[in-house]
């Protein structure tokens, strides 16, 4: 079936350092690929999106890029901070039966040094 | 707006018992969904609504049931819990479908003895 792919499982940076995470995924018609935050003990949260006809996609230290030929995404966090430690999903929206559903990577667990 | 309302935070439960998780979404969005999140895995799919009296079947939906009776709550039931159904259970809920954002639940935390 459709999947998707993420890229490291486990990321350590010193503090001030740049952190990517990428993800690959499957089903060329995938058109929305958002970003979700995950601290400890609470439910995913988005912290940036992108559609299809778009090719990056910046939010303050914050930027995900898309490549629709390769078929893969990355997250971009410049400047870590320790509260940027969490873990990360990446997702993609397949369309299987008639309707999009949302399929998330397996997760990045973001270390950040201080 | 409390936003997405999940009950309880914790359960255990012994095999073969049943039980329903409740979901409740204070924002009007039609879509609604249940993921199971284990280790090294992510978050799949279980069920999903596309809004009051419409339900669906995600990637893991052996042994679950859900209804959608209005557009505001979205309950998980267990039918008959085994110890593979041990994890951590979200609903989540978007304003249209998953090309928008979705919000989680604070999750529950399930245990099969």
């Amino acid at each position: 079936g459709e999947n998707v792919e993420q890229h490291p499982s486990t990321l350590s940076v010193q503090e001030g350092d740049s952190a990517v995470i990428k993800c690959t995924y499957s089903d060329s018609a995938s058109n929305y690929f958002p970003w979700y935050k995950q601290e400890l003990g609470k439910g995913p949260q988005l912290i940036i999106d992108i559609r299809s006809n778009v090719g990056e996609k910046k939010d303050q230290r914050i930027a995900v890029t898309l490549n629709k030929t390769a078929k893969h995404f990355s997250l971009h966090i410049t400047e870590t901070q320790p509260e940027d430690s969490a873990v990360y999903f990446c997702a993609a929206s397949i369309w299987v039966d008639s309707s999009y559903k949302l399929i998330f990577g397996s997760g990045t667990r973001l270390l950040v040094r201080p | 707006n409390a936003g997405v309302t999940q009950t309880p935070k914790f359960q255990v439960l012994k095999t073969g018992q049943s039980m329903t998780l409740q979901c409740a979404q204070d924002m009007n969005h039609e879509y609604m969904s249940w993921y199971r999140q284990d280790p090294g895995m992510g978050l799949r799919l279980i069920h999903y609504s596309v809004g009051a009296g419409i339900t669906d079947q995600g990637e893991v939906p052996n042994g679950y049931n859900v209804s959608r009776s209005t557009t505001e709550d979205f309950p998980l039931r267990l039918l008959s819990a085994a110890p593979s159904q041990t994890s951590v259970y979200f609903c989540a809920s978007s304003y249209s479908d998953v090309n928008t954002e979705a919000f989680f639940g604070q999750g529950t935390r399930l245990t099969v003895v």
